[in-house]
Formats: structure tokens, sequence, C-alpha cells
């Protein structure tokens, strides 16, 4: 089945500041890289996503990119700010049924935090 | 929309006991998708289903476990009996499994069981 690594597992930033987190994935066959940010006592929410026909997508302050022949995505976001604070999860997964539903494996997740 | 629903948010039970988590999908959404989180194992997918019926269920630990969907507004996950190790945050998910933003996995809130 699918691994997915990342990395790092905390992460401080100074407020303004980048901040980068990478993934990696065994499954060459997957193609459907979705980012989630989880606060605290709250579930995890998408945030980005990106398909395996595309290699970089961006979203105001967030980008992802993907190399599929190294099998890793990144997470990119800009500017920082403190309620960007959070726990992040990068996924990846294959189409499930010919209505492209997805079957989610998740990264271990990292702590971000921005320091003001 | 309200989201996908959990509940009970939190509970805290003797080992032994019988727990029930209820979820209530986004409407018109016809995939379901029971998680479960803890510090050492992350995100898992227990189980989910398609139109009210069990698709896959490999993610689920063991023969205690159980999850139903009697219709397409409710499911339950059930654990009997429960052990401490069974301590996590589960997670009801749903989506519409139609591709394009319909790939879009949207979860609750997140049901905090403590097994005493």
């Amino acid at each position: 089945g699918e691994n997915v690594e990342q990395h790092p597992s905390t992460l401080s930033v100074q407020e303004g500041d980048s901040a980068v987190i990478k993934c990696t994935y065994s499954d060459s066959a997957s193609n459907y890289f979705p980012w989630y940010k989880q606060e605290l006592g709250k579930g995890p929410q998408l945030i980005i996503d990106i398909r395996s026909n595309v290699g970089e997508k961006k979203d105001q302050r967030i980008a992802v990119t993907l190399n599929k022949t190294a099998k890793h995505f990144s997470l990119h976001i800009t500017e920082t700010q403190p309620e960007d604070s959070a726990v992040y999860f990068c996924a990846a997964s294959t189409h499930l049924s010919n209505f492209g539903n997805e079957k989610l494996t998740f990264g271990t997740g990292t702590r971000l935090t921005i320091i003001p | 929309d309200a989201g996908v629903i959990q509940s009970p948010r939190h509970e805290v039970t003797e080992m032994g006991q019988e727990v029930t988590l209820r979820c209530k999908p986004i409407s018109g959404h016809d995939y379901l998708f029971w998680y479960r989180q803890t510090m050492m194992r992350g995100l898992e997918l227990l189980i989910y289903f398609n139109n009210n019926v069990p698709i896959d269920d490999s993610g689920m630990p063991e023969d205690r476990f159980s999850a139903k969907m009697p219709n397409a507004s409710f499911s339950t996950l059930k654990i009997q009996p429960s052990e401490p190790r069974d301590s996590a945050v589960y997670f009801c998910a749903s989506n519409n499994g139609r591709g394009g933003t319909g790939n879009t996995i949207y979860f609750g809130e997140g049901s905090w069981l403590t097994v005493v």
C-alpha cells in the first residue's frame, strides 16, 4: 500500500517568513495530493490540493509543488501569520472508482508555530 | 451547510464498556469515512461506505470494532468491549465522490474517546 512520509514534525517560523513542509510517497500510481490544516480541537480542513498532471498550484499565500519523478510534494506558505499556526497533514491517493473518489493515506503531520 | 456532525464530542468510559460514536454526513454526500487519530499512528482510515454499503473495512483494528450506516444521513462506529488502547480521536468524514471539487473530503470535529 501507499506510504507517505512527512518532514519536519515541528517547525517554528518568524511571522512574515516562509514555511516549507515536505512529503514523499511510495506508490507511483498515486495521483491526488491534498494538504489539510488541523487546528486545536477541530477536524482536518482541506487547504489546497494538486493532481499529478500539474507541477505547481498556488492559492494566495499557499502553494504546492509536485515532483512525480522523485515522488515528493511540498507545501509552501509565504508571509506567515499567527493564524497559520496549526498541524498540517499531507496525503496521497489513487482513484477509488470511476467517480474519482479518494482513499487517502496521510503523513504524520507537521506542527507549525508562527512566532510573533 | 451544517457540515459533518459527530456526537459525542467527548466520551470517557471504563474499560469493557460499549462505546457508540455517531455521525451525520453532509447532505448529498454518498461516501462516508471513519478515521482514527492517535499520536503514535496518526490518521488512519478505519472503514468507508458508498451509498450506505461498506466498501472497505480493512482498517478496522479487530472484531471489537463495528460500523453501520442504516441510511444516507446516519452512521455509527461501535467498540465493544472498549480497551484503554482505543483511546483516540475518531473522525467521520464525507464527500460526494463525483470528481473535481467533489474529491474534497470534509471532516467532522471528531469524537474524543478516553477509555480508563
